[in-house]
């Protein structure tokens, strides 16, 4: 199997608070995790991806982390600000790794 | 801007029938993905081509068609359209032969079919 799984698909939290968006993938030989973020009327942009041989990678308020054995990996934002409102997606390679399986999506919204 | 050009931005037909979007990869990008959005199924894999070959596909309809031509802009075809083919439609391109890198994507075409 292919699929990847996402979860919440609505967050709402306050500004300056963190959100974590987390998702789980099934299959083991995958080896690419990124995240993209869409706001309205656009395309989906990356973020952050974080690839097999590491556990955790940071890029100022947004860090991602993976556990292989568990077989899921994580989006955390902190100090979230109102612009950070969009949906965000994790993603996994397909089976021969070509293209990527995207989750459903994670709609987060940062009041102010 | 992600440097992926997709034309047009809307597209509103009739069903039964057929339509090409169009969509020019960032400068030497080799690999040109196409993507369905929708509410239900979210982003679905259609298809894949590289340097002008097919090289992967996805959970694309057989009246669905796309090409990659020399100059590596992509068009994807679709026909005898249904009221459910209404979707965004992105075109992404990456350097490589596979998305385990950076894919850049277009902003979309809105297609809607009446």
């Amino acid at each position: 199997g292919e699929n990847v799984e996402q979860h919440p698909s609505t967050l709402s939290v306050q500004e300056g608070d963190s959100a974590v968006i987390k998702c789980t993938y099934s299959d083991s030989a995958s080896n690419y995790f990124p995240w993209y973020k869409q706001e309205l009327g656009k395309g989906p942009q990356l973020i952050i991806d974080i690839r097999s041989n590491v556990g955790e990678k940071k890029d100022q308020r947004i860090a991602v982390t993976l556990n292989k054995t568990a077989k899921h990996f994580s989006l955390h934002i902190t100090e979230t600000q109102p612009e950070d409102s969009a949906v965000y997606f994790c993603a996994a390679p397909k089976g021969s790794g070509y293209a990527l399986n995207f989750g459903k999506g994670t709609s987060l919204l940062v009041t102010p | 801007d992600s440097g992926v050009t997709q034309t047009p931005k809307h597209l509103i037909t009739a069903t039964g029938q057929r339509v090409t979007l169009r969509c020019s990869p960032r400068s030497g990008d080799l690999s040109v993905y196409w993507y369905q959005q929708s509410l239900d199924q979210g982003l679905q894999f259609l298809i894949q081509y590289y340097n002008g070959e097919e090289r992967a596909k996805g959970n694309i309809l057989e009246r669905f068609s796309a090409q990659q031509f020399p100059d590596l802009h992509s068009e994807l075809n679709l026909s005898s359209l249904e009221l459910g083919d209404s979707a965004l439609y992105f075109c992404a391109s990456s350097g490589q032969g596979s998305m385990n890198t950076e894919a850049f994507f277009g902003q979309g075409t809105r297609l809607t079919v009446v």
